[in-house]
């Protein structure tokens, strides 16, 4: 059973262009958070998602950022014309449930814009 | 709002000592979970121990153990016999009840001095 997948491990945007981060949770895990590290920082929670439904946004930023989950494939992080200050790891986590099951993480896409 | 804080940067342990790493939080939940994860440099989040907070009896996992105060919000991990390979940033996290999205403190870098 692999873990959680992320990809691109590295990505690399100039200011103003739009990136997409991949996260495939592991097999039979329907709920996918995702979270944000910028350096020398812990990581923040943006926002959380059940298959095709958002369950909890409350740490996304109001503009540029959008994020999916939908009944085939991976979830994806959207951040459009990025600026220098989303240079950051960003983290997927998925879990089985909604609590009292262990949330796996993958090993998160760095970020850097230019 | 819930807030973790972890008031250690940096600490070090001679191999096969005794280490605490210190965490409070504060938060005006009754009901949420306490974790410590790990962080190598490979950058991977590893679930080192979990706490409910209903549970009064203090979690333990092989060498890894908490000291929860729950009064006192304070949720302290204690690494006994520390080996080389417990070298890594140690977060300090606390979960919601509705799902797994965590507050995160910002970490301790542990050093392991062979």
């Amino acid at each position: 059973n692999a873990g959680v997948m992320q990809n691109p491990r590295h990505l690399v945007r100039r200011r103003g262009q739009e990136a997409r981060l991949r996260c495939s949770p592991m097999k039979g895990h329907s709920h996918v958070y995702w979270y944000r590290q910028l350096p020398e920082e812990g990581l923040k929670f943006m926002v959380y998602l059940q298959k095709e439904n958002i369950i909890d946004e409350s740490g996304m930023p109001k503009e540029r950022f959008s994020a999916e989950f939908p009944k085939e494939g991976p979830s994806i992080l959207r951040i459009q014309q990025v600026v220098r200050g989303d240079s950051a790891a960003y983290f997927c986590a998925s879990s089985l449930g909604p609590v009292n099951t262990e949330a796996f993480f993958g090993q998160g896409t760095r970020l850097t814009v230019v | 709002a819930q807030t973790v804080t972890q008031s250690q940067p940096e600490m070090s342990v001679q191999e096969a000592e005794t280490v605490t790493l210190s965490c409070t939080y504060d938060t005006s939940e009754s009901d949420y979970y306490l974790f410590w994860y790990k962080q190598p440099p490979s950058r991977q989040m590893i679930l080192v121990i979990r706490q409910e907070a209903y549970k009064q009896q203090n979690a333990t996992e092989n060498r890894f153990s908490v000291n929860f105060q729950k009064a006192a919000k304070s949720f302290s991990l204690k690494i006994s016999d520390s080996q080389l390979g417990d070298a890594a940033m140690y977060f300090c996290a606390q979960g919601k009840n509705t799902g797994n999205q965590f507050y995160f403190g910002t970490g301790t870098s542990l050093t392991v001095i062979p």
